[in-house]
């Protein structure tokens, strides 16, 4: 069974651009969520999605945005890029909603702003 | 406001040895609490996880040791060997509205000399 895949993998983008990464999420699952790593801040939840809509947001920007498609698979897009939104974006599948259901992680897609 | 406080920040170990990494948390509404490992270049990988009705889960050389009323879990990784050498993330989540949002703690990283 493949796992949480995410494209693409490295992009550098110039400051005031933007950019959209792309997720698919493991087969079956419904529930796919969104973080951001960084060495300052560590992993920090952007927003997770379920049957299309959004169901959970992180303290960000509304630069930072989502969405979902009726076949599970999830979108994220950050406008006016800034330096600061260098970072590893990292995607995440489960099953269902629900505490205890395993989240299961992406390797990542890595964004350098210049 | 940092829900979850993770120590220590990094972790040296000889082959064999026990390392132990502790987490407390404030929101007395967390009712999940899995521990993840990240290699380098990878997204973070679900080693083990507690629900607060367990003092104490284990899995092979992973161990979570649960304290409800001090509200501190850690984790302990018995006989270390140099490829569990890795950054070690606790992270909390609560209730079934909150499935994809983990809150985590800062991270350990952990080095197992030979």
């Amino acid at each position: 069974k493949a796992g949480v895949t995410q494209t693409p993998r490295y992009l550098i983008k110039t400051r005031g651009q933007q950019v959209t990464l792309s997720c698919s999420p493991i087969s079956g699952h419904r529930s796919v969520s969104w973080y951001q790593q960084t060495p300052g801040q560590g992993l920090q939840f952007l927003f997770e999605y379920f049957s299309e809509t959004q169901r959970n947001k992180g303290n960000f920007p509304g630069r930072f945005s989502g969405r979902q498609f009726s076949n599970s698979r999830s979108e994220m897009n950050v406008s006016t890029l800034e330096l600061g939104d260098s970072a590893l974006y990292l995607c995440a599948s489960s099953l269902e909603r629900g505490s205890g259901n395993t989240i299961y992680f992406g390797e990542g897609s890595w964004l350098t702003v210049v | 406001q940092q829900q979850v406080k993770q120590s220590p920040q990094s972790l040296i170990v000889q082959k064999g040895g026990i390392s132990i990494i502790n987490c407390a948390y404030e929101n007395t509404a967390f009712d999940y609490f899995p521990w993840y490992q990240q290699f380098p270049g990878k997204g973070p990988a679900l080693l083990i996880a507690i629900r607060p009705d367990v003092s104490e889960k284990k899995e092979g050389r992973f161990t979570i040791s649960f304290n409800k009323s001090a509200k501190q879990f850690s984790l302990h990784i018995m006989d270390s060997q140099p490829g569990d050498s890795a950054t070690y993330f606790c992270a909390a989540s609560k209730g079934t509205s909150n499935t994809g949002k983990l809150i985590f703690g800062q991270g350990t990283t952990l080095q197992v000399k030979p």
